[in-house]
């Protein structure tokens, strides 16, 4: 399977906690970006990088989240102290560099938080 | 900014008859429009999409949407549908020289026999 990978699937977690979520994006994409997804709403931007580079970031993304993307490959979103509002689906997306699917995001199936 | 408002939040349809989810959206410079569906506990997959050219544009699973500039929307079409289409649609724009896709609230579809 080539497309974007998420892990895990889901998470269930107590109030204050921290929580990790892994994006893998498609091989030689260089954009990623984030969304997050709650009950009965269409997806919201989060934060968006071009390789290693953290270019922008929602005013949705407070203190207590903070994105990664160590080595322009794989990227990682880290919650911390969780709070029951922060429950939603986290959505990856990615897009290549170039050619035809320049415009377009390839999604991966989404990390479902619950926070208990 | 871009904004995506999608009319209908469910549409309830026979199997085999002609659907239409609306979509309009607003933007100050040119947009890149796109349809996607979301099955339960899935990601997004890409329908269709408007770049340039054509304004009639044909996706996966028998959709098409028509792009009309003078009324700034972006309806989604199927002339027969299944069962399997029960699912939720999305409507994003893009205007490329930002990185995020704005979205629409969606369109939950449900066919029935």
């Amino acid at each position: 399977d080539t497309g974007v990978s998420q892990n895990p699937r889901h998470k269930i977690t107590k109030r204050g906690q921290n929580v990790t979520f892994r994006c893998d994006p498609i091989s030689e994409h260089n954009r990623l970006y984030w969304y997050r997804q709650t009950l009965g709403q269409g997806p919201e931007f989060l934060t968006y990088f071009q390789n290693e580079a953290q270019l922008e970031k929602s005013r949705l993304l407070s203190d207590r989240f903070s994105a990664e993307r160590p080595k322009g490959s794989f990227s990682t979103l880290e919650i911390q102290r969780t709070e029951q509002g922060d429950s939603a689906m986290y959505l990856c997306a990615s897009s290549p560099p170039r050619g035809g699917d320049y415009n377009e995001q390839f999604f991966g199936p989404g990390t479902r938080l619950t926070v208990l | 900014a871009q904004s995506v408002t999608q009319l209908d939040s469910q549409v309830p349809v026979f199997e085999e008859a002609p659907v239409e989810l609306r979509c309009n959206y607003s933007s100050s410079v040119s947009v890149y429009l796109f349809w996607y569906v979301q099955y339960p506990n899935q990601g997004l997959q890409l329908l269709l999409k408007y770049l340039s050219g054509s304004t009639l544009v044909k996706g996966i699973n028998g959709f098409e949407a028509e792009f009309n500039k003078s009324q700034t929307s972006f309806h989604l079409r199927k002339p027969s549908v299944h069962i399997s289409d029960t699912a939720e649609y999305f409507c994003a724009v893009h205007t490329g020289t930002a990185s995020k896709l704005t979205f629409g609230t969606g369109t939950r579809l449900q066919v029935t026999l």
